[in-house]
Order: structure tokens, then C-alpha cells, then sequence
């Protein structure tokens, strides 16, 4: 799986746009973005994921670059409760053949400020 | 509810004694997976299996066992555990069907280990 470098932290205010970005420049091309956060010693919890087009749910929306080498989560009105360490991972998801191996990386620390 | 239980969620033991943390997912899932996650380290693949029967080693498996005779649980079994292997242990299942693109994983709450 492709490697991903994260920001180690970074904050913002309450009820603003949450950016935050990763890097995967070696991402092959059937290898899809996927976030996950995990708040304070919890298990993580898939936000969303993606291949090369944008994606929305109701919890973010996930910008890919066109070069699919770097992608950006966005929490629309980050709350309090965002507050939570990010991972961004790369890996295939179809296919028996593929390597299973998952690497989650250190992730970026969102603090969110009232 | 859908979910992925273990247990226990806390064990303190000592060096040398043989223990199995439980896992277990109601969600006929095919894959699951177990890590470990350190201070500074973040999450660190163990063990993981594509089905029953079908398991294979992660980035950190030295210390460590597994199993999976049925498709719901996949125990992680520490046959002689030292102080290195205490730590913060979660499983994970996810769907995995061939030609299916759809892999999110759903992960349990979490096992708080302490080797003394």
C-alpha cells in the first residue's frame, strides 16, 4: 500500500470548515483513499473513501486531486466533537489477489477550538 | 446493531502467561484484522484473514497467534506475553466480496493490555 504523509496536528474554530490534507504521491491507480478518525482511544471510524472522483456523505466530503497524488477531507461545521486523530490510508479494495496489509500511519490531531 | 465486540476490554497480567483476547463480529464479514496501537506509533497491523481458515501476518505479528475456524470470531492469542506487548488492541472486520468495492472497516472498542 502506498505511503501517506499527514500534517501531525492542526486546529480550527468551531462551526468553520475543517481542511485537512494528505499526501499520497505514490498511489497506484487501483489503490482508493480512505478516512478514518479516531476520538480519544476509541476504535477508528470510516468517515468516507474514494478513487478519483469527489465524494460526499453526511459526515465530509473528500477532494481528490486530479493526479489522485494528494486529497483533502473537509468537515463542512466542525464541531466540538470532531475534535478526534485522522488517518488517511491507501489501499486496494477489490479483489482476492490484492495485498490485505493495511497501514494506518500517525494521522493528523484535529483540535477544534469553541 | 451491527458491531464488533471483544473482550476482555481491560487485562492486567504478567510475563509469561498465556491469554486470548476475544473477538467477534455479527455482520458476516469476510476479513478481519487485529492491531496494536502505541503512543507515537498509531496503528499497526497484527494479523489478519480473508475468511475461515485464511490468515496471514501483518507488520508486527512476532508474540502473536491467531485463529479463525468460524467466519465470526478471530481470536488473538498471546502465548507467552512479555512487557513489550502491552499496548492498546483493536479488531477490525470489513465486507470484502471479489469485484466488490466496498472495504470500510468497522472496528471494536478496544483492549487495553498491561504485561507486568
Amino acid at each position: 500500500d502506498a505511503k501517506t504523509t499527514q500534517p501531525t496536528s492542526m486546529d480550527c474554530a468551531e462551526g468553520r470548515a475543517a481542511n485537512l490534507p494528505c499526501n499520497h504521491s505514490t498511489i497506484s491507480g487501483n489503490e482508493y483513499v480512505y478516512w478514518y478518525r479516531q476520538i480519544h482511544s476509541q476504535g477508528p471510524q470510516y468517515i468516507i473513501h474514494g478513487l478519483k472522483n469527489n465524494e460526499t456523505n453526511e459526515m465530509a466530503s473528500l477532494i481528490i486531486t486530479e493526479d489522485r497524488k494528494s486529497s483533502t477531507l473537509i468537515l463542512p461545521h466542525a464541531t466540538l466533537r470532531d475534535t478526534a486523530v485522522y488517518y488517511c490510508i491507501v489501499r486496494v479494495a477489490e479483489g482476492y489477489s490484492s495485498a490485505s496489509k493495511i497501514i494506518f500511519g500517525s494521522g493528523t490531531r484535529l483540535s477544534i477550538r469553541p | 446493531e451491527a458491531q464488533v465486540t471483544q473482550n476482555p476490554r481491560y487485562l492486567i497480567t504478567v510475563t509469561g502467561k498465556k491469554l486470548t483476547v476475544t473477538c467477534s463480529q455479527n455482520m458476516n464479514h469476510e476479513y478481519m484484522s487485529w492491531y496494536r496501537q502505541d503512543p507515537g506509533l498509531g496503528l499497526r497491523q497484527i494479523y489478519y484473514s480473508m475468511n475461515v481458515e485464511v490468515t496471514d501476518k501483518g507488520d508486527v505479528p512476532e508474540g502473536y497467534k491467531v485463529s479463525r475456524k468460524e467466519k465470526r470470531n478471530f481470536p488473538l492469542i498471546l502465548e507467552s506475553p512479555s512487557p513489550n506487548q502491552t499496548s492498546l488492541y483493536f479488531c477490525a472486520s470489513s465486507l470484502r466480496m471479489q469485484g466488490q468495492r466496498t472495504d470500510t472497516q468497522y472496528f471494536g472498542p478496544g483492549t487495553r493490555l498491561t504485561v507486568l
